[in-house]
């Protein structure tokens, strides 16, 4: 069985400060991808960043960027020069080889002037 | 251009009724699901087609019957609706099903029973 877990329910952040979002995990699949969605209060699910375990380079997207962990099971986000628009609320999640998603219980950021 | 679209956003509705959900996608993908996110905003799989073939189904009641009439459509019908069936629910698709294929989300469904 997958497991993701979110430790954080709630993140504060300055704006242009940085936070940094942890997310743990538990799989036996040796080929897997981990992913962080964020969902605004839109409730519309965007996906932020994708990273695959076989690589060793940490995914970035611009002021996205993960700490990837693999002999941890870490999979961390941080997000950098935060803004409000960042504001949302933040699913880790796992695929498994079936494609089957397991997502964390998520972590809310509030981005404060 | 709408890639996951899902009808009707909001449904409200009282116990015992049956009603359906709607989903499509544009994006030429070959794999949908559905999810419940409950009211602690926690996401749940609960079904997977892959070209129209079941091939996740979760613990989910069998008041719940997913149906996928071509791999575009994935459509889940609830019948004897419950206070507890009360959620949003979202649709999602990908590639092949593989690890590698993201899945892209449709706006949600908000269902309430009352």
């Amino acid at each position: 069985a997958q497991t993701v877990t979110q430790s954080q329910p709630e993140m504060s952040v300055q704006e242009a400060e940085t936070v940094t979002l942890s997310c743990t995990y538990d799989t036996s699949e040796s080929d897997y991808y981990l992913f962080w969605y964020k969902q605004p209060p839109s409730r519309q699910m965007i996906l932020v960043i994708r990273q695959e375990a076989y690589k060793q380079q940490n995914a970035t997207e611009n002021r996205f960027s993960v700490n990837f962990q693999k002999a941890a099971k870490s999979f961390s986000l941080k997000i950098s020069d935060s803004q409000l628009g960042d504001a949302a609320m933040y699913f880790c999640a796992l695929t498994d080889s079936w494609g089957k998603f397991q997502f964390g219980a998520g972590t809310q950021v509030v981005v404060t002037p | 251009d709408t890639a996951v679209s899902q009808t009707p956003k909001y449904l409200v509705t009282q116990m015992g009724n049956d009603k359906s959900i709607k989903c499509e996608q544009n994006l030429g993908h070959d794999t949908m699901y559905w999810y419940k996110q409950d009211s602690k905003k926690f996401l749940k799989i609960m079904f997977s087609y892959n070209n129209k073939e079941l091939i996740i189904n979760e613990t989910v009641p069998n008041r719940f019957s997913p149906k996928s009439p071509d791999k575009a459509h994935l459509n889940l019908h609830i019948n004897s609706l419950e206070l507890g069936d009360s959620a949003v629910y979202f649709c999602a698709s990908s590639l092949h099903g593989l690890p590698r294929g993201e899945q892209y989300f449709g706006p949600g469904t908000r269902l309430t029973v009352t």
